[in-house]
């Protein structure tokens, strides 16, 4: 069964990097997701597509300081000098072509 | 540019149904599917359903199947989503999504559903 798995939890000091990660059920590593952010209290926003390789394409306006990797099963975003709007609640997405979507239950990220 | 611009905020009894709209504008309305996913307070993203918007073919959550409908109106580049027996678990936000790809790369602004008696 395709499942997305993230800690609920991260917290790293402003001006710092934080790498948030997303694991794919066993058998889907090969799948690319999406990373989404959502700002306290204001809709999802769509941060990046993330392939299996670590290749990305970001959303129109998505700073340089956010970027992606991935490893085997999982799937990074990392978060460079990092700002206080950039607290919140990060998603990430997968699919499978035709047919169902998933989300992973989502990191809170904190800026301290 | 793209916008996706939702219908206003609702208040149903339990039992209801709801019918949220989605109005597209700045792309070619039949190229993309477009996805509907809530979110209840406190809660992370849940999706429950696409529908081409080409050929009018849709797909369901499971969990959702029987109860949501989705479908769209070229002539007006806008999609709509109905949850029928409403209860008060159905009570969230409810988002529509282009996808391109796979991935959603705009989101509407969000319409909370209230249910409560």
């Amino acid at each position: 069964q395709l499942m997305l798995t993230q800690s609920p939890s991260a917290s790293a000091s402003l001006g710092a990097s934080v790498k948030l990660t997303c694991t794919l059920s066993s058998g889907h590593s090969s799948y690319a997701i999406a990373w989404h952010q959502q700002q306290p209290e204001k809709g999802p926003r769509y941060l990046m597509r993330l392939n299996s390789d670590g290749s990305h394409s970001k959303g129109d306006g998505i700073p340089d300081r956010f970027s992606g990797s991935s490893s085997g099963a999982e799937r990074y975003l990392t978060i460079s000098s990092l700002q206080s709007e950039d607290e919140g609640d990060y998603y990430c997405q997968t699919w499978v072509t035709g047919a169902h979507v998933v989300f992973g239950g989502g990191t809170k990220l904190t800026v301290l | 540019q793209v916008q996706l611009v939702q219908s206003g905020a609702e208040v149903k009894k339990p039992g209801a149904s709801v019918k949220v709209s989605c109005k597209a504008s700045g792309y070619s309305f039949t190229s993309y599917h477009l996805h509907w996913v809530r979110q209840a307070p406190g809660q992370g993203l849940e999706w429950m359903g696409w529908i081409n918007t080409g050929n009018e073919n849709t797909k369901y959550s499971q969990k959702f199947q029987g109860r949501v409908t989705i479908t769209r109106d070229t002539s007006a580049s806008t999609a709509y989503m109905e949850l029928s027996s409403l209860r008060s678990e159905d009570t969230a936000v409810y988002y529509c999504a282009r996808s391109h790809s796979g991935t959603y790369n705009f989101w509407g602004q969000g319409t909370l559903v209230t249910v409560s008696s």
